[in-house]
């Protein structure tokens, strides 16, 4: 079975901070992906990566980076934290043909900015 | 008109009876759709994937497509507890815009509760 792994399931910071998220996968996928889950919002799309170095911008890329410097890891940055980045954090990866197969989502990052 | 729109919920299945869970998509183009199962606190897992018009069935699972009114839904027979989640589907994006066809756009979700 594909693992996509986030580092850390729940994350306090506080405002102002630098924040990264990390996400590993293991099977060689070449798309990853990094969604934002609220409540009555669903999931929102922030950034997706098809390539090593590689990477696209989301529906809400606003306030955040992404850096993929290898296949396997796909990281979010927060460049500075804010309490509306409260939110559940997914990373998901995907082959090539997303359409064909889907996604495989990470346990989720729960991230509250005070 | 959103892209993928599903009934919020919540709704609400005595056990033991089908659970009907309904979707649907504003684009013609869309050739393939997923389902997903997510627990409270929990993250997606996918259940089911449909491509072609008509039913596909997975154990107590059926997913039926009828692209012509571009509507999807999933059945869950025998309703157990264990299936009280929020149920996702998700449609890819189209082929032209840019790795269009790579993304997934999710509808928000239908909270099911079977009651023992």
């Amino acid at each position: 079975d594909v693992k996509v792994t986030q580092s850390s399931r729940y994350l306090v910071k506080r405002t102002g901070e630098k924040v990264f998220l990390e996400c590993v996968q293991d099977m060689d996928h070449e798309n990853m992906f990094w969604y934002r889950q609220d409540p009555g919002l669903g999931l929102r799309l922030i950034y997706f990566s098809y390539d090593v170095k590689m990477k696209e911008k989301g529906d809400i890329p606003e306030g955040y980076s992404v850096s993929r410097e290898k296949k396997e890891r796909f990281s979010l940055i927060l460049e500075s934290a804010s309490t509306n980045q409260t939110s559940m954090y997914l990373c998901a990866s995907s082959l090539y043909g997303t359409g064909t197969f889907g996604y495989t989502f990470g346990s989720g990052t729960r991230l509250t900015v005070v | 008109q959103k892209e993928v729109e599903q009934n919020s919920g919540p709704l609400s299945v005595p056990e033991g009876a089908i659970a009907s869970l309904n979707c649907t998509y504003s684009d013609r183009g869309s050739q393939s759709f997923f389902w997903y199962r997510q627990y409270s606190g929990k993250s997606p897992e996918l259940i089911m994937s449909i491509y072609s018009n008509g039913d596909k069935e997975d154990g107590r699972f059926t997913a039926q497509l009828n692209k012509a009114s571009q509507y999807v839904s999933l059945l869950i027979r025998d309703s157990q507890p264990s299936d009280s989640a929020t149920y996702l589907c998700a449609v890819p994006g189209s082929f032209i815009s840019n790795f269009g066809n790579e993304k997934l756009t999710f509808g928000t979700g239908t909270r099911l509760t079977i009651i023992p």
